[in-house]
C-alpha cells in the first residue's frame, strides 16, 4: 500500500489569498474526501469525489471547491481565504463501498495559515 | 442533524490503568461508530467499528468499545493502557446508505504518564 500522500505539510497565507492543497490517494482508490481540522477540534467534513465527480458535500461555502483527477490525485482549493480558514486540513481516501464501513485512508495533513 | 459529543476533553491516566473515554451520540436513523486515533504529525487511523451484530467490538491492540443503543453510547475501553496510547482518539459516526460521511466528535486526548 502507497498510503495518502498530501502537500504541502504547512503552508501560509494571506487573507484574501487562493489555495490550492494537493492530496496522492492510495493506489486504487476511486473514492477521496476532505475534511477541515480546526484547533482543539473534530474533523468536519467538507466534500467527497468518486469518479472525479463531487458525490456530497457539507456545510461549506461555494469559495471551497475541489478536483479529483483520473491517477487518483485531488485537490482542495480555497478562493478569498479568510483567518478562520486555518486549520489542518485532511485528505481520505477509500474504495467506494468500503467508505460506509470507515475504511479510510487518511493522510496526515496540510496545516494551513491565515494571516 | 446527527451529531457526536465526546464527554472528555482530555483524559489523564496512569501506566497500566484502566481508561474509558466517553462517546454519544445522536441520530434519528441507523448509524455505523468508530473510534479513530490521531498520533502527533500524523493522519487519522481507523481504530475499531461498529457496522452490526455483537454490540461488543476489540481491536488489536487491546481496546475496545461496546454500542449502546439505549443510551446512544460508544465509550472506548482499555484495562491497561501504556504509555504508547498518548494520543488523540475521535468518535465518529456515518449514517447506514449515506455516502460514508464522517460526522466527528471534538476529540479526547488520552495523556499516560509513567
Amino acid at each position: 500500500e502507497t498510503g495518502v500522500t498530501q502537500s504541502p505539510t504547512h503552508l501560509i497565507k494571506t487573507r484574501g489569498q487562493q489555495v490550492t492543497l494537493r492530496c496522492s490517494s492510495q493506489s486504487g482508490h476511486n473514492t477521496v474526501s476532505w475534511y477541515q481540522q480546526a484547533l482543539g477540534q473534530g474533523p468536519q467534513f467538507i466534500f467527497q469525489y468518486y469518479r472525479e465527480e463531487e458525490n456530497g458535500r457539507g456545510n461549506f461555502p461555494p469559495r471551497f471547491s475541489g478536483l479529483q483527477f483520473p491517477n487518483y490525485s485531488s485537490e482542495l482549493n480555497v478562493n478569498a481565504l479568510e483567518l478562520d480558514d486555518s486549520a489542518l486540513y485532511l485528505c481520505a481516501s477509500s474504495l467506494a463501498g468500503r467508505s460506509l464501513m470507515g475504511g479510510y485512508t487518511f493522510g496526515s495533513g496540510t496545516r494551513l495559515t491565515v494571516v | 442533524a446527527q451529531s457526536v459529543t465526546q464527554l472528555d476533553s482530555q483524559v489523564p491516566v496512569f501506566e497500566e490503568a484502566p481508561v474509558e473515554l466517553r462517546c454519544n451520540y445522536s441520530s434519528s436513523v441507523s448509524v455505523y461508530l468508530f473510534w479513530y486515533v490521531q498520533y502527533p504529525n500524523q493522519g487519522l487511523q481507523l481504530l475499531l467499528k461498529y457496522l452490526s451484530g455483537s454490540t461488543l467490538v476489540e481491536s488489536i491492540n487491546g481496546f475496545e468499545a461496546e454500542f449502546n443503543k439505549s443510551q446512544t453510547s460508544f465509550h472506548l475501553r482499555k484495562p491497561s493502557v501504556h504509555i504508547s496510547d498518548t494520543a488523540e482518539y475521535f468518535c465518529a459516526v456515518t449514517l447506514s446508505g449515506n455516502t460514508g460521511k464522517l460526522i466527528f466528535g471534538q476529540g479526547t486526548t488520552l495523556q499516560v504518564k509513567p
